[in-house]
């Protein structure tokens, strides 16, 4: 079946580093993304990984996936107060381009 | 860059009334994906088009349905409104040439009240 899950709430100070999980339940899944939403706002893509992959990196962002467990997560480096936003987790596989989205993760960055 | 397109931004009906959304997609796009996300709620596939063709449907009511249109913009109209109902719209595109698997990229979404 197609569940994707992910703690509801972080808080974190700024500076630190913020750590975002994610497990799904789809072992079929073959891309897996992360999204921004701010209040009020669209979905804003910030990176995708594929699932031969274990490990992504860009900029201040590093995706890690660990296949076996299905758990997927986002680690924000330095983060600052325009962190502040929920992200979610989406996985899609090969068949179908549409994407089943993880509940979201509210991270507030306190200054 | 251009963007997706969506309009109108907000959108105000009554229940049982009837409500038409656009969606305008990046130059040379012809995919065209319809999501739904209510208050407090991760965002849910409604329909896909591929070519003016439904490429794919998900948790779409029968009362909403939906078209793309010769210049692969897509409407979706909503009838007999219901108060669930209200909920942010977003669209995607993507070009069926191999960057949909990259992640789309969303309008910023349409967000219907239905009082």
């Amino acid at each position: 079946g197609e569940d994707v899950e992910q703690s509801l709430f972080l808080s974190v100070r700024e500076g630190d580093s913020s750590v975002i999980n994610c497990t799904y339940t789809d072992s079929s899944s073959t891309y897996l993304y992360w999204y921004k939403q701010e209040p009020g706002a669209g979905l804003q893509l910030l990176t995708y990984i594929f699932s031969n992959m274990d490990m992504k990196q860009d900029q201040r962002l590093t995706v890690l996936l660990n296949k076996k467990d299905k758990h997927l997560s986002l680690r924000i480096a330095d983060t600052q107060t325009g962190d502040s936003a929920i992200y979610f987790c989406a996985e899609s596989m090969d068949s179908s381009y549409k994407l089943i989205f993880g509940s979201g993760t509210r991270l507030l960055v306190r200054p | 860059a251009a963007g997706v397109i969506q309009s109108p931004r907000h959108l105000i009906k009554e229940k049982r009334e009837t409500a038409t959304l656009k969606c305008y997609p990046i130059p040379r796009h012809d995919t065209v994906y319809w999501y739904q996300q209510g208050p407090g709620q991760d965002p849910q596939f409604l329909i896909s088009f591929y070519e003016k063709m439904q490429s794919d449907k998900g948790s779409i009511p029968d009362r909403f349905s939906a078209q793309q249109f010769s210049d692969y913009h897509s409407e979706l109209n909503m009838s007999s409104l219901e108060l669930g109902d209200s909920a942010l719209y977003f669209c995607a595109s993507s070009s069926a040439t191999g960057d949909a698997n990259y992640g789309y990229t969303f309008g910023s979404g349409t967000r219907l009240t239905v009082v």
